[in-house]
């Protein structure tokens, strides 16, 4: 079975612009979950969605946001990039909402310049 | 509120070295533990799990028992090898009133070196 992909891996914006990160889950799973890992903050949750529903939220400003499609895979955007989104962009899918087990994806290496 | 407390590290052992990584959480409610390992540019990988105390989580030799009355999930291994050199995440879900939040609590990591 196919694990959690994501695409791009690697991404280089400028400040200002915006950008979009897919995740698609491993098949029959039907949350994500987003997270963003930096040397300074660590890992920290940005939103789950379930039923292409958002069911939880981390603190982020609203700059962050996603979305769910019927086939469960998922997309984060990011408006009007600072420096500081400059992060791994890690996917986690989890056979249903609350289920404790997530399965990471690899990863999307977003610079900000 | 939930938190994770590890270890900083980072830890260097000599290969067939004891390992042992602290972990200590705070939960509102009945948490689920984890252990996650992340080697050099990729994902995270699910090392092992509890989901109630006294539980021990085991995988690929490494080992973590859920003690409740210390909050304690403590990761060790015998023997450890130079490829098992990673950064480990330490990790909750918590659970209340039967329904799990659905999101992870991380600690900061502890980069393990393995020399040979």
């Amino acid at each position: 079975k196919a694990g959690v992909t994501q695409t791009p891996r690697y991404l280089i914006k400028t400040r200002g612009q915006q950008v979009t990160l897919s995740c698609s889950p491993i098949s029959g799973h039907r949350s994500v979950s987003w997270y963003q890992q930096t040397p300074g903050q660590g890992l920290q949750f940005l939103f789950e969605y379930f039923s292409e529903t958002q069911r939880n939220k981390g603190n982020f400003p609203g700059r962050f946001s996603g979305r769910q499609f019927s086939n469960s895979r998922s997309e984060m955007n990011v408006s009007t990039l600072e420096l500081g989104d400059s992060a791994l962009y890690l996917c986690a899918s989890s056979l249903e909402t609350g289920y404790y087990e997530q399965y990471f994806g690899p990863g999307t290496r977003l610079t900000v310049t | 509120g939930n938190s994770v407390t590890q270890m900083e590290g980072p830890v260097t052992l000599s290969e067939e070295a004891f390992l042992t990584i602290n972990c200590t959480y705070t939960a509102t409610g009945y948490p689920s533990l984890f252990w996650y390992v992340q080697y050099p540019g990729e994902g995270l990988q699910l090392l092992l799990k509890a989901t109630k105390a006294d539980d021990k989580g085991s995988n690929k030799g490494f080992e973590a028992t859920y003690r409740k009355e210390t909050t304690s999930f403590h990761l060790e291994k015998g023997s450890v090898q130079v490829s098992d050199s990673a950064v480990y995440f330490c990790a909750l879900s918590d659970r209340i009133r039967g329904s799990t939040l659905g999101r992870l609590y991380f600690g900061r990591g502890t980069q393990l070196t393995v020399w040979p």
